[in-house]
């Protein structure tokens, strides 16, 4: 069965801190998205990334950095966190024109 | 570029009483997949049901879409909604291999 897991799945942080989110997939899917939801605003797409090396700047990519160092595994950078950052992240992995799998999502305040 | 517009932010229903849930789209390709994902309370979307046949209905647990293409819709119905539809839709667009695009969802209300 598809598998996307997050890491943290909570998470407080400082203004001006660095956050590092993690994504692991098991689907062995090319491509993986980062997203945050916020009320109002639906899924908004951050970064995301054809394979492994690559990344590609989505509709809201200011504030954050994405690195795929795998095939499995997809990070979301906050160099200096911001309360605007606050929101509930999602991480997904797709192939082609397919549907997206989407993890269970990690909560970050930044405070 | 390539959009989707859900119009309706909430809608809220008794039991039993039909759904349809709107959702356009806006593309410059000619046959873009369309799909209808799901999101209950405190879990991460999944997808509903999907299509990329014009004109074709398309069914999965209870609900149904169909995409027409000459008005650019992919509308989600279901004959008589039950407490458990109550949730957040999110109408997607895809025509190429990389990413989806996604409305800003209708959350949908159902009450007894």
């Amino acid at each position: 069965e598809a598998a996307v897991t997050q890491s943290p799945r909570n998470k407080v942080a400082v203004t001006g801190g660095k956050v590092t989110l993690s994504c692991n997939q098991t689907n062995n899917h090319n491509n993986m998205y980062w997203y945050r939801q916020d009320t109002g605003h639906g899924l908004r797409l951050i970064h995301y990334s054809y394979g492994a090396g690559s990344t590609e700047k989505g509709d809201i990519p200011d504030g954050y950095k994405a690195s795929r160092p795998s095939q499995e595994n997809f990070s979301l950078i906050l160099e200096l966190a911001t309360p605007s950052q606050t929101s509930v992240y999602f991480c997904a992995s797709g192939e082609g024109l397919y549907e997206q799998y989407f993890g269970p999502g990690t909560r970050l305040t930044v405070l | 570029g390539d959009s989707v517009t859900q119009t309706e932010g909430l809608v809220t229903l008794t039991e039993g009483l039909p759904v349809m849930l709107n959702c356009t789209y806006q593309t410059i390709y000619s046959n873009p997949f369309l799909f209808w994902y799901v999101q209950h309370l405190n879990e991460s979307p999944r997808l509903l049901l999907k299509s990329f046949t014009d004109n074709k209905r398309t069914e999965h647990q209870g609900f149904h879409a169909t995409l027409h293409k000459s008005s650019s819709s992919f509308h989600l119905q279901k004959s008589s909604a039950q407490l458990s539809d109550s949730a957040l839709y999110y109408c997607a667009l895809s025509e190429s291999n990389n990413r989806i695009f996604f409305g800003d969802g209708t959350q949908l209300v159902v009450k007894p």
